[in-house]
């Protein structure tokens, strides 16, 4: 079975400075995507940033970066020169490899950026 | 009009009530999705569809009735719902590849989500 795990409820980061949300993974799958989305309080989810399993190199989008461990199944997140607007829930979610185009989302991390 | 949008917003609606959550997409998919978002749980994903066609049904309660008259539209339509249905309702679209070769590099079809219907059920 396919799992995300998010081990950070909360996190605090202070304006202009770099942040990493953790995401671990589990699957057996050897092909599957990771991915990223931002839920301000207006309930929007946003994509931010996208990872292959097969992507040798690390994504990233803007400020947005994925640090991509593939042996030890972690994908993390890093935000660089964090902003005020980027105060939201964040999310990791991971497709697998089959055509169930099911979307396994973990429990979300909830980031405070402070002035 | 750009993305995902979803109508109404907020909807505050009682037992008996009978109500539609609608979405449409202005990015040319050829899927479609209805997520619930219950407070503290992980989204949970309710149906989808694909080419028009129902292709996952996860178990939904039958007072929960999608239709997706088109690829572009997909309705949500409710019915005697309880209390404990009240979250936020997301819709979301993907463009499917359907071909071997890229369904087997396939997991990077991103979903986009719209921006939810909030529903109480009181």
């Amino acid at each position: 079975a396919q799992k995300i795990t998010q081990t950070q409820p909360g996190m605090f980061v202070q304006e202009k400075e770099a942040v990493t949300l953790d995401c671990t993974y589990d699957t057996s799958d050897q092909s599957y995507g990771l991915f990223w989305y931002k839920q301000p309080s207006s309930g929007e989810m946003i994509f931010l940033i996208y990872q292959g399993s097969y992507d040798e190199q690390n994504a990233t989008e803007g400020r947005y970066s994925l640090n991509f461990q593939k042996a030890r199944k972690s994908a993390n997140l890093v935000i660089s020169a964090s902003q005020l607007g980027d105060s939201a829930m964040y999310f990791c979610a991971m497709r697998g490899e089959d055509s169930s185009y099911k979307l396994i989302f973990g429990s979300g991390t909830r980031l405070l950026v402070r002035p | 009009e750009t993305g995902v949008t979803q109508t109404p917003r907020h909807l505050v609606m009682g037992m008996t009530n009978k109500k539609s959550l609608k979405c449409e997409q202005h990015l040319g998919h050829n899927a479609m999705y209805w997520y619930k978002q219950s407070a503290k749980k992980p989204l949970e994903l309710m149906f989808v569809y694909s080419l028009e066609e129902r292709v996952e049904n996860n178990s939904v309660p039958s007072r929960f009735s999608p239709e997706c008259p088109n690829s572009s539209h997909l309705f949500l339509h409710l019915h005697t719902l309880q209390p404990e249905d009240s979250a936020l309702y997301l819709c979301a679209s993907s463009q499917e590849s359907f071909t071997w070769a890229e369904t087997s590099r396939g997991s990077q079809e991103t979903q986009y989500f719209g921006p939810g219907t909030r529903l109480l059920v009181l």
